[in-house]
């Protein structure tokens, strides 16, 4: 069974520029999570989605940021415009039920 | 909502010595609590998780933790490590009811000097 993937690995951008960051779950996996981790500490909640719908998107810093799940399969997350404070690594996690969650490998954004 | 703390943010061991790596909580609320482990330029992986049943779990590569409700901790142990353990382990706790986002620690960062 393959695992959840993310696209790209690491992505290297200019204030102000835009970046989409995409997460495949695990087939079958109705719900999709976004996390993010800026250097040195914890990893946060960014979103959750049950199949196409956004079930709780609490932790989503500001509205520079947009997550969509077309279909309910893969997700996507943009950052528009981006700024310095958002580089780290964002993981993407998916979880057939609500309790054990399968994570990708992540995206490091570099913010310059 | 919860907080996680993992108080060591870096565990030097010597290999085939024994280890701890420390995880408390702060809400006595019903939760899931789970270690990752992130080896070199990898992704998260599930060490071990603890659902319901018995407070001791086993996980993958000979780790196990004990979940202990009334002093909220959820420490993981190895009673020898070998030098394919170095990596960065999480702790992670959510919810039981709601079972949404996952709640991290900052991380304990294990080196094991041969």
């Amino acid at each position: 069974e393959a695992g959840v993937t993310q696209f790209p690995s690491h992505s290297v951008i200019e204030k102000g520029q835009t970046v989409t960051l995409r997460c495949d779950p695990i087939s079958g996996h109705d719900n999709l999570y976004w996390y993010r981790r800026v250097m040195g500490k914890e990893i946060k909640f960014l979103l959750h989605f049950v199949k196409e719908s956004k079930q709780d998107e609490s932790g989503m810093p500001n509205n520079r940021f947009l997550a969509e799940r077309t279909g309910g399969t893969y997700s996507t997350l943009k950052v528009q415009p981006a700024e310095l404070e958002d580089s780290g690594v964002y993981f993407c996690a998916s979880s057939p039920h609500r309790d054990t969650q399968y994570f990708g490998p992540g995206t490091r954004l570099t913010v310059l | 909502a919860q907080s996680v703390t993992q108080l060591d943010s870096q565990v030097p061991v010597f290999e085939e010595a024994p280890v701890e790596l420390r995880c408390n909580y702060s809400s006595s609320v019903s939760v899931y609590l789970f270690w990752y482990v992130q080896y070199p330029n990898q992704g998260l992986q599930l060490l071990l998780k603890y659902l319901s049943g018995s407070t001791l779990v086993k996980g993958i590569n000979g780790f196990e933790a004990e979940f202990n409700k009334s002093q909220t901790s959820f420490h993981l142990r190895k009673p020898s490590v070998h030098i394919s353990d170095t990596a960065e382990y999480f702790c992670a706790v959510s919810d039981q009811w709601t079972g949404n986002q996952f709640y991290f620690g900052t991380g304990t960062s294990l080196t094991v000097i041969p």
